[in-house]
This record gives C-alpha cells, sequence and structure tokens, in this order.
C-alpha cells in the first residue's frame, strides 16, 4: 500500500531556531504534498500544497517566509519552521497524493511530526 | 467555497451498539467525500470514498456510510460498535471540478464503552 513517513516524529527546540520536517512518500511518486497543522482537539489546517519543480502554494494568513517548503523530488517535500516561536508548537501532518492515480483518490497521510518550541 | 460540517464534537456508544457519526457538506458541483479516522498521536488512516454510484459506501474495519445528495450528508456508520473504535474521525470533501484541495471537517471524538 500506499506509505507516507514523516521524520521526526517528535521535536522539542529552542525558540528562535529553525526546524525542518521531511515528507516521504515511500512506495509512490508524488508530484503534489500537502501539509496540514493541527491543533488539539481541532481539526487540520491546510497550511500549503508543495508541488515537484515548483513553488509551493500557501493558504491565506500562513505566512511563506516562516513555513518553507521545499519539493525537490518525486518522494520529498520538506517543511522548515524559521524562527519557531512557542505559538508555532503543534502537530504537523503531511499528506501525499499518488501521481499514479486518479484526482479522486483519497490522500495518503504520514503520522505526523509533533513541534515543542520551548 | 466547499465546507464541511461536523455537528457532534463527541459521540458515545455502547460496545455492541451501531454508531452513527453524522456530517454534512457544501461544495459546488458533485463531491468526492471521505472519512478518515484518527488515532492519539498519529497521521489520518483512510477509512473510505464516495466518488459515484452506490450511496452506500462500505469501507476498512466493518464501517460504511451513506451519501445523500438532497440532504447533502455522508453519515458514518458501523452496524456493532467496538471499543477498539474509540478515536477521533474526520469528514472531508473535494469538489471534482478539478484540482486536489480537501476540507476536512472539525473531527468527532467517537467513545465506545464496553
Amino acid at each position: 500500500g500506499a506509505v507516507v513517513s514523516q521524520h521526526p516524529s517528535r521535536v522539542i527546540c529552542k525558540s528562535g531556531t529553525s526546524v525542518k520536517i521531511e515528507c516521504r512518500s515511500l512506495d509512490f511518486q508524488a508530484t503534489t504534498m500537502f501539509w496540514y497543522r493541527q491543533f488539539p482537539k481541532q481539526s487540520l489546517m491546510l497550511m500549503a500544497t508543495s508541488n515537484e519543480g515548483s513553488k509551493a502554494t500557501y493558504e491565506q494568513g500562513v505566512e511563506k517566509d516562516k513555513f518553507l517548503i521545499n519539493h525537490a523530488s518525486l518522494t520529498l517535500s520538506t517543511l522548515t519552521v524559521t524562527s519557531a516561536h512557542p505559538e508555532d508548537s503543534s502537530f504537523y501532518i503531511c499528506s501525499a497524493r499518488d501521481s499514479g492515480r486518479g484526482s479522486y483518490n483519497e490522500q495518503f497521510f504520514g503520522p505526523g511530526t509533533r513541534l515543542t518550541v520551548l | 467555497a466547499q465546507s464541511v460540517a461536523q455537528p457532534e464534537d463527541q459521540v458515545n456508544v455502547a460496545e455492541g451498539n451501531p454508531l452513527t457519526v453524522k456530517c454534512t457538506y457544501s461544495v459546488s458541483g458533485n463531491p468526492y467525500l471521505f472519512w478518515y479516522v484518527q488515532y492519539p498521536n498519529r497521521g489520518l488512516q483512510f477509512l473510505l470514498k464516495y466518488i459515484t454510484g452506490d450511496n452506500l459506501v462500505k469501507g476498512s474495519y466493518g464501517f460504511e456510510a451513506e451519501f445523500n445528495k438532497s440532504q447533502t450528508s455522508f453519515h458514518l456508520k458501523k452496524p456493532s460498535a467496538l471499543v477498539s473504535d474509540s478515536a477521533l474521525y474526520f469528514c472531508a470533501v473535494r469538489a471534482n471540478t478539478g484540482g486536489f484541495k480537501t476540507i476536512f471537517g472539525a473531527g468527532t471524538r467517537l467513545f465506545v464503552k464496553a
């Protein structure tokens, strides 16, 4: 089956530092990946759509300079939280679209990354 | 604009009883509808989807959902709940007008009591 991995699963960092989160599609190619943020007991909030080889499309209200997204290959997208602050603490989840399937198919989700900024 | 409503924050049901988790949606054109389940500190797991065809969709772990176009609903159901079904359930909708943007509901926490 389609598997998406995220690394790291948990990260704790000091305020002001940058953190990079990786999202990989392990057994399929993903021209499109998505980054979500989830607050406790809340739904997923789409942050941005990451397209291989091009700039990411950010949702309204998401700072593109704060959340840098790179999708350099068909199996890897990275989210870098720059100059992290405590309010950036959250659960970040990526998902990937299998390029070989139709647009009506489900997204495949990674297990998430818990970011805690002290 | 697309939107999804899950009117219940939490659903409580006794083990062995049927369960229903409600979802209504708003989207232009015909929708693609999905249900996902999330366990603590985990990503989302796909349960089932409606694209076209039979309004009753069967999915993983004995779950099913019924698409009702007139009521714009896509309620998740299971005939006999298990304690292990306790989790957070998300309904999601995507327009079939192109693009791949999926909108998720706020989630419903299902608690199954033994």
